[in-house]
């Protein structure tokens, strides 16, 4: 699987958005971007994923650079409690279950 | 509610005291893995599973055992466990059907060998 490199920390103001980047220049064309967050030490929750084209749930943007070798997960309105470690990474479908963590970014939303 | 479980959630033992620690997912779903995480190195890949009877070293596989007997439950074996091994432990398990794109986490397991 492709490897990603993510800053190792972010600051966001509580209620504005944060946005998080995700460099993954080796993707290959069936690699699929995942994000994941962990609170403090709980489980690592699943955010958002996609293939090539932007993607929005409930909880957050993902955007995907037409040459699919950066991206940015994008929550519009940063609360107190998106304050976690967020994790950006490249798998093939089929592999989701097989999942390999890289860092991941510190974002910390402040008052 | 979907969710995989893991028990214990915390755990003291002696040096070379055999234990297990469980993970159970109602979800039916086919991959099962284990991670430890410890501080500056992140969540490392201990063994993972693709189905029943089918085991897969991860990146970090030596002291640990796993079984995969049941499609639901995929326990994580330490024969001999030593102080290297204290870490604080998870299990995941994720789905093969279009569709299921997540993989849901346990709550972790604190284990600490002295």
């Amino acid at each position: 699987d492709a490897k990603t490199t993510q800053p190792p920390s972010m600051d966001c103001a509580e209620g504005r958005a944060a946005n998080l980047p995700c460099n993954h220049s080796t993707i290959s064309g069936n690699e699929y971007v995942y994000w994941y967050r962990q609170i403090h030490s709980q489980g690592p929750q699943y955010i958002i994923h996609g293939l090539k084209n932007n993607e929005t749930n409930e909880m957050a943007s993902l955007i995907i650079t037409e040459d699919r070798k950066s991206s940015t997960l994008i929550l519009p309105h940063a609360t107190l409690r998106d304050t976690a470690v967020y994790y950006c990474i490249v798998s093939s479908r089929g592999s989701q279950g097989n999942l390999i963590f890289g860092k991941g970014t510190k974002l910390s939303v402040k008052p | 509610e979907a969710q995989v479980t893991q028990n214990p959630r915390y755990l003291i033992t002696v040096t070379g005291k055999k234990l297990t620690v469980t993970c159970s997912q109602n979800m039916n779903h086919e991959y099962m893995s284990w991670y430890r995480q410890d501080p500056g190195l992140g969540l490392r890949q201990i063994y993972y599973s693709m189905n029943v009877e089918v085991t897969d070293k991860g990146d970090v596989p030596e002291g640990y055992k796993v079984s995969r007997k049941e499609k639901r439950n995929f326990p994580l074996i330490l024969e001999s466990p030593s102080p290297n091994q204290t870490s604080l432990y998870f299990c995941a398990s994720s789905g093969r059907r279009q569709g299921q794109n997540e993989a849901f986490f346990g709550q972790g397991t604190r284990l600490t060998v002295v």
